[in-house]
């Protein structure tokens, strides 16, 4: 088993520029969410998925997009990447045993985005 | 906004001590999670301690949580250099996502 990948690992664009990050788990995990971590902080939630085909914001979802057409992949797309974007983006994926809300989360190894 | 807050912020010890971290939060919660950050690194998983528990163990990591007062603590026994890491607290909610929300960390030295 991978776990939980992120690709790419590193990345830096000029304002303006669009990318899209991909975030793939091999655990047929139902949950999985994107965050970002900037210096000396804790992770905030940009926005998650709670099932293929289903996507919601999270806590700080301005300027970025999402979409799970397969259950195993997590796409973060920047449209027009500015320098407030630069951080470590971490994807994580999550499962509900017996069906019910899902406990601890499996985190990718991480995005590092610089945005100049 | 970030619901937990940690404390200390940093953390130096030496090799064979005892570490604890504590952390605060401020809603009801359904769960609390403990993970470690090596640098560079993603998130690991280290306990998850419910809100109908006072305690749990795992190996040598203690964790408490006292609901009344909002808070947990993590503590480390025989720290190793190996233990040296950020740590965060996460808060669950028994919402249907179990969006996490995370404290801003503790970042522990251990010193041979």
């Amino acid at each position: 088993n991978a776990g939980v990948t992120q690709t790419p690992k590193f990345r830096v664009l000029k304002t303006g520029q669009s990318m899209t990050l991909l975030c793939a788990q091999d655990m047929n995990h139902e949950y999985m969410y994107w965050y970002r971590q900037d210096p000396g902080m804790g992770l905030r939630l940009i926005h998650y998925s709670v099932g293929e085909g289903t996507t919601a914001k999270g806590e700080v979802p301005d300027g970025y997009n999402v979409s799970r057409l397969k259950k195993q992949n997590f796409l973060l797309g920047l449209e027009s990447a500015a320098p407030s974007q630069t951080s470590v983006y971490f994807c994580a994926s999550s499962w509900a045993p017996g069906g019910g809300s899902p406990y601890e989360q499996y985190f990718g190894p991480g995005t590092r985005l610089t945005v100049t | 906004s970030q619901q937990g807050e940690e404390d200390p912020q940093a953390l130096s010890i030496q090799e064979g001590e005892n570490a604890t971290m504590n952390c605060s939060y401020k809603t009801s919660i359904n769960n609390l999670q403990w993970y470690r950050q090596n640098s560079g690194r993603g998130l690991v998983h280290l306990i998850l301690i419910r809100s109908n528990e006072r305690e749990k163990h795992s190996g040598r990591l203690r964790v408490t949580l006292d609901t009344s007062k909002k808070s947990s603590s993590l503590l480390i026994t025989a720290s190793r250099a190996a233990d040296t890491a950020s740590y965060f607290c996460a808060t669950g909610s028994l919402q249907g996502a179990q969006k996490l929300v995370f404290g801003q960390g503790t970042r522990l030295t251990i010193n041979p």
